[in-house]
């Protein structure tokens, strides 16, 4: 049973253009949604999370869109580089409760 | 340096040979965690330690074991019973079970294991 689904499983970008990966989850009771990023041959580290009580949260580049109705969150990287080529992860969980479930990546690909 | 060190980085074992991968944390946290990662399926917990001495099945459980003795240790044995062992092993701990700061896992650099 998947509990967040993501999409798309890959993406091609152009320098200077805007990166966008949707997830979509089933539980409601997930307080807390997390985005990881994983570049080739490194294990994955935390780039930007949000929980339900706000619809946005920006750091930087990188935006977290929140829609709790929709059951849906979506990450956006402004301005992709082609540093920002990786495979990147969405995530939910219920607080202190269950370990993290996670979306199945989306392999991000920043052109020159 | 504080983090995650996972043993050994690549490891090639005959079909039918258990094999133990080492996993040790120094960030003095009390989860930790071990997931399977293979292309297009993205993360899949395996097992998960909340405290010394006790330990959960994950997801993908079956033909795994794993023991926690020590905060800082916590290692994956694959054993013969596991039917597709190749894969791309990563291992993380986070300070408390998820959610908010807390909760962010660390992972390691993970480990890769060729069965033949």
């Amino acid at each position: 049973q998947q509990q967040v689904k993501q999409s798309p499983q890959s993406l091609i970008v152009q320098k200077g253009g805007i990166s966008i990966i949707n997830c979509a989850y089933e539980n409601t009771a997930f307080d807390y949604f997390p985005w990881y990023q994983q570049f080739p041959g490194k294990g994955p580290a935390l780039l930007i999370a949000i929980r339900p009580d706000v619809s946005e949260k920006k750091e930087g580049r990188f935006t977290i869109s929140f829609n709790k109705s929709a059951k849906q969150f979506s990450l956006h990287i402004m301005d992709s580089q082609p540093g920002d080529s990786a495979t990147y992860f969405c995530a939910a969980t219920l607080s202190g409760n269950t370990p993290l479930v996670f979306g199945k990546g989306t392999r991000l690909s920043v052109i020159a | 340096d504080g983090g995650i060190t996972q043993s050994p980085k690549y490891l090639f074992r005959k079909e039918g040979q258990n094999v133990t991968l080492s996993c040790e944390q120094n960030l003095n946290h009390d989860a930790m965690y071990w997931y399977r990662q293979d292309p297009g399926q993205g993360l899949r917990l395996i097992y998960y330690s909340q405290i010394v001495n006790d330990f959960q099945k994950g997801d993908i459980a079956e033909g795994y074991s794993v023991s926690r003795e020590k905060k800082e240790s916590f290692p994956l044995t694959v054993t013969s019973a596991q039917k597709n062992p190749t894969a791309f092993y990563l291992c993380a701990s986070s300070m408390r079970l998820a959610g908010d700061r807390t909760g962010e896992l660390f992972f390691g650099e993970g480990s890769r294991l060729t069965v033949l």
